[in-house]
């Protein structure tokens, strides 16, 4: 079937380390995304991407980096400049990227927390 | 400020008690607003797409219309497999480029 695979489910984060979030499609989509949720909060995107080797940055993306090197991958990390790292996080993905009038198709998320 | 509200923020109902969700918004440049479905712990389902004021659309039990100001979902005869956080997002037009907001959810209890 196709999806969305984000690994691992939940994460744990030491202090002054990075943690990586894996997110894989196998829809064929051109554009992908990550989004951060906190409780009380709607989603917030930290960054996106429309094609390979190409990404901007989101509303929240200081503490963040991402990479776009295969199509089907974007890989999220929280590095230890996150200050407030602890969240639900989702990867997204979407045919083009238009942002504004595509549906978005999502993986089943990652919970951060730190130790 | 471009906003997207949803009220009520959480809702508790009886099997069978039929109600409505709002989202409501201010931007401007409407692209398209979105409902999805959440539960825990796990991503955001998509349901509906509207584009235009006027516009509805139906599934099973689920009723989502558009006016220029707001959104309403319509659960009607609601099943506690309804039970879920209902999100809407409103994608728009903004200073040259596009933006999609998410409101911060209704969580809706279906009791027996």
């Amino acid at each position: 079937d196709g999806g969305i695979t984000q690994s691992p489910k939940y994460l744990f984060r030491k202090e002054g380390q990075n943690v990586t979030l894996s997110c894989e499609q196998n829809l064929n989509h051109d554009a992908m995304y990550w989004y951060r949720q906190d409780p009380g909060q709607g989603l917030r995107l930290i960054y996106y991407s429309q094609i390979v080797n190409d990404f901007q940055k989101g509303d929240i993306a200081e503490g963040y980096s991402v990479s776009r090197e295969k199509k089907e991958s974007f890989p999220l990390t929280v590095t230890s400049a996150q200050k407030n790292p602890t969240a639900f996080y989702l990867c997204a993905s979407s045919p083009r990227t238009v942002l504004t009038n595509e549906k978005l198709f999502f993986g089943s998320g990652t919970q951060l927390s730190v130790l | 400020e471009d906003q997207v509200t949803q009220s009520p923020e959480a809702l508790r109902l009886q099997e069978g008690e039929s109600s409505s969700l709002n989202c409501s918004y201010t931007v401007s440049g409407l692209r398209g607003l979105f409902w999805y479905r959440q539960d825990p712990g796990k991503g955001p389902e998509f349901l509906f797409t509207l584009y235009s004021a006027g516009e509805e659309k139906e599934k099973e039990r689920l009723k989502a219309t558009l006016t220029k100001k707001e959104s309403f979902l319509h659960i009607t005869a609601p099943k506690p497999e309804d039970s879920a956080t209902y999100l809407c997002a409103v994608g728009y037009f903004i200073g040259g480029g596009n933006k999609l907001t998410f409101g911060t959810g209704t969580q809706l209890k279906v009791e027996l």
